[in-house]
């Protein structure tokens, strides 16, 4: 059973233009992380989400926690090339120590 | 120097064969993690350990056998392989202090089993 379900699983788009990626789930989480994985390299954290309603800004990238803490959305103005990459979503949950991750969002932006 | 390594990065192994992947890290983190990663199927916790005396199942530990042989040191065996062993696999560190903490990966092992 996947917990995390993430959407659109691909998604492709031209330079300059804007997407929202969603990770979203059933369960209650502590907090959410965001990472995003290159080809050939291991996963890299892009922000944390702790407080439901919570918005955190990383240049471009705007991540959003649900109000009810079962949900996430990733926003990305004016894409460029170097946003390509698979971004995973993973939820801590409340009393557990383990993340679950989604099976992530592959996104290519095209020049 | 990256501060997970894995070794080795690929390895390409028969059926049955008994195969180690090796994790270190110079973070000084008491808590690492090994993770498979499949096509459709995202990232799944195979073993993690809190520390050197700690060692837990995941999700899918079914198969393999870890072993901690240092805090800086955190081993997966796959003891006789099978080809749906097949897949890329993952170690990861964290400090463990606060339910928010990063996860570090490193590299990844890209582990064909024929």
């Amino acid at each position: 059973t996947q917990l995390l379900e993430q959407s659109p699983q691909f998604l492709s788009i031209q330079e300059g233009e804007n997407l929202t990626v969603y990770c979203n789930s059933s369960s209650v989480f502590s907090s959410l992380q965001w990472y995003r994985q290159e080809p050939g390299e291991g996963p890299v954290l892009l922000v944390t989400v702790v407080t439901g309603g919570e918005v955190k800004k990383l240049k471009r990238l705007t991540f959003q926690f649900g109000d009810a803490r079962k949900d996430s959305s990733l926003h990305i103005t004016a894409a460029q090339p170097g946003d390509t990459g698979l971004y995973l979503c993973a939820g801590l949950y409340y009393g557990n120590n383990r993340l679950a991750f989604g099976k992530g969002n592959q996104v290519v932006v095209i020049p | 120097d990256a501060d997970v390594t894995q070794t080795p990065r690929n390895r390409i192994t028969k059926t049955g064969k008994r195969i180690m992947l090796e994790c270190s890290q110079t973070k000084g983190h008491d808590r690492m993690y090994w993770y498979r990663q499949d096509p459709g199927l995202g990232l799944r916790l195979i073993y993690y350990s809190f520390d050197v005396k700690d060692i837990n199942k995941g999700e899918i530990s079914d198969g393999y056998s870890v072993s901690r042989q240092a805090q800086a040191k955190f081993s997966l065996s796959l003891e006789s392989a099978i080809p749906n062993q097949t897949a890329l696999y993952f170690c990861a560190t964290s400090a463990g202090q606060f339910s928010t903490d990063t996860q570090y990966f490193g590299p990844g092992t890209r582990l064909t089993v024929l």
